[in-house]
């Protein structure tokens, strides 16, 4: 069972673009939901996160949107450079379920110079 | 070291063969995460420890995974029997303490390969 949904797999901007990565839940326990950066041949390195008692969180060009009706959280990206060429991944944990992720199936973004 | 260490960083082994995987995590942390990132099932939550204690392992895809943790500290991974299915990236994180919102750091991974 998929617990968090991802969109889209892949996606392709000009540099200076922002692109928007989605993600939709289904466990209504999850209370904190992550977002993390990998690189090829390295493991995943955390963006920002936020909980659900905010709707929005910024962390220098990086912002998440989270809609707790909806069950849905988003990641923009402000001024997009081609360093930010990587896979990018959503996640979400609980609390009874301590601090064990369940991630999304990830974004490769491509960012064109 | 600063990071989340993981050895081997690559194993290929034949199938049927039993392999180890080693992971470090950073300093003072008390909880330790595994995670398997494959093609076909993304990342994948296996075990985790509080200190030396495991204390869910429904996790583990099936008895030929164990997992230990001694001292506190370096956490072994170990697969039986490997399938060809086992081939994967396996992935270690740690964070200070086990409790929601507190960072996980991950290594760079062990890349298994069955042959």
């Amino acid at each position: 069972q998929q617990q968090v949904k991802q969109s889209p797999q892949s996606l392709i901007v000009q540099k200076g673009g922002i692109p928007i990565i989605n993600c939709a839940y289904e466990n209504t326990a999850f209370d904190y939901f992550p977002w993390y950066q990998q690189f090829p041949g390295k493991g995943p390195a955390l963006l920002i996160a936020i909980r659900p008692d905010v709707s929005e969180k910024k962390e220098g060009r990086f912002t998440i949107s989270f809609n707790k009706s909806a069950k849905q959280f988003s990641l923009h990206i402000m001024d997009s450079q081609p360093g930010d060429s990587a896979t990018y991944f959503c996640a979400a944990s609980n609390t009874n379920a301590g601090n064990m992720l369940t991630f999304g199936g990830g974004t490769r973004l491509m960012v064109k110079p | 070291g600063a990071g989340v260490s993981q050895s081997p960083s690559n194993k290929v082994t034949e199938k049927g063969k039993d392999v180890e995987l080693r992971c470090d995590p950073i300093s003072g942390h008390t909880a330790l995460y595994w995670y398997r990132q494959s093609l076909g099932q993304g990342l994948e939550f296996l075990i985790y420890f509080q200190g030396n204690s495991a204390p869910d392992k429904s996790g583990l895809p099936s008895d030929r995974f164990s997992a230990e943790r001694t001292g506190g500290s370096v956490s072994t991974l170990t697969i039986q029997r490997t399938q060809q299915e086992d081939s994967a990236v396996y992935l270690c994180a740690s964070s200070l303490v086990w409790q929601v919102g507190r960072p996980q750091h991950f290594g760079d991974g062990t890349r298994l390969s069955i042959l």
